[in-house]
């Protein structure tokens, strides 16, 4: 069973870079899924930031376009994340997760235990 | 973009009660949609994939039903560690996108 597990700074400056790793184990990154992060702000809903495959090919939340890039990593099976110019508004828990193969649509089926950053000075 | 919209936003219930939660989207998007149970602290998990589909291991009590534009997740028989907050999703236009969520909780 695929296990995914988050890591990074927990704490970013204004006008800083986050920067965060997923870390894929009991499975292959190059398995053909998609790999996504969503991040859930204090006491708020679930926002989907961006996937990639891979290949390396991505598709990003408009939202965060600008400002997001995510890249993977096949010889050490996992995949990162890069959000720029942090604010405090991204103060969140970052969760990487899998797109499953079983629904036709695209859906989430294995998930990390998340990682709180903060962004303060 | 489509949008959805989830109700209600929260709901208490006593345990063994039926509960139902709906989510609609404006556009029809056939059977595309998927629920998530997110328990305090933790992190999501699939519960019903394609409106109907339970994923593997969710108990029996929980199900979906629902095409077009109006889906709904039920629990037959509320348990005491159903307390969550339940989320729909859809993905339109390269994008995943969460209902605004339903807080579970017991009476």
């Amino acid at each position: 069973q695929v296990q995914l597990q988050e890591s990074g700074p927990g704490l970013v400056k204004p006008s800083g870079t986050l920067s965060l790793t997923c870390a894929v184990s009991g499975g292959s990154i190059s398995s053909g899924h998609w790999w996504s992060w969503v991040r859930q702000r204090p006491g708020k809903g679930l926002e989907w930031i961006g996937e990639i495959f891979h290949s390396g090919s991505t598709n990003y939340n408009p939202s965060l376009e600008n400002r997001v890039t995510m890249s993977v990593d096949e010889s050490k099976n996992h995949f990162s994340l890069r959000l720029i110019y942090a604010t405090a508004a991204d103060t969140a828990v970052y969760y990487c997760a899998r797109q499953g193969y079983a629904s036709l649509s695209p859906s989430l089926d294995s998930w990390g235990q998340g990682t709180l950053v903060i962004v303060s000075s | 973009d489509i949008q959805m919209t989830q109700s209600p936003s929260s709901l208490s219930a006593s345990v063994g009660d039926r509960v139902t939660i709906t989510c609609q989207t404006s556009q029809d998007i056939n059977n595309y949609l998927n629920w998530y149970q997110q328990k305090p602290g933790k992190a999501p998990k699939l519960l019903i994939y394609d409106a109907s589909n339970l994923e593997t291991g969710v108990p029996s009590r929980f199900s979906g039903s629902g095409s077009g534009t109006s889906f709904t997740l039920t629990i037959s028989s509320l348990q005491p560690e159903d307390i969550a907050t339940y989320y729909c999703q859809q993905y339109d236009n390269l994008l995943y996108i969460f209902g605004q969520g339903t807080k579970l909780e017991i009476k």
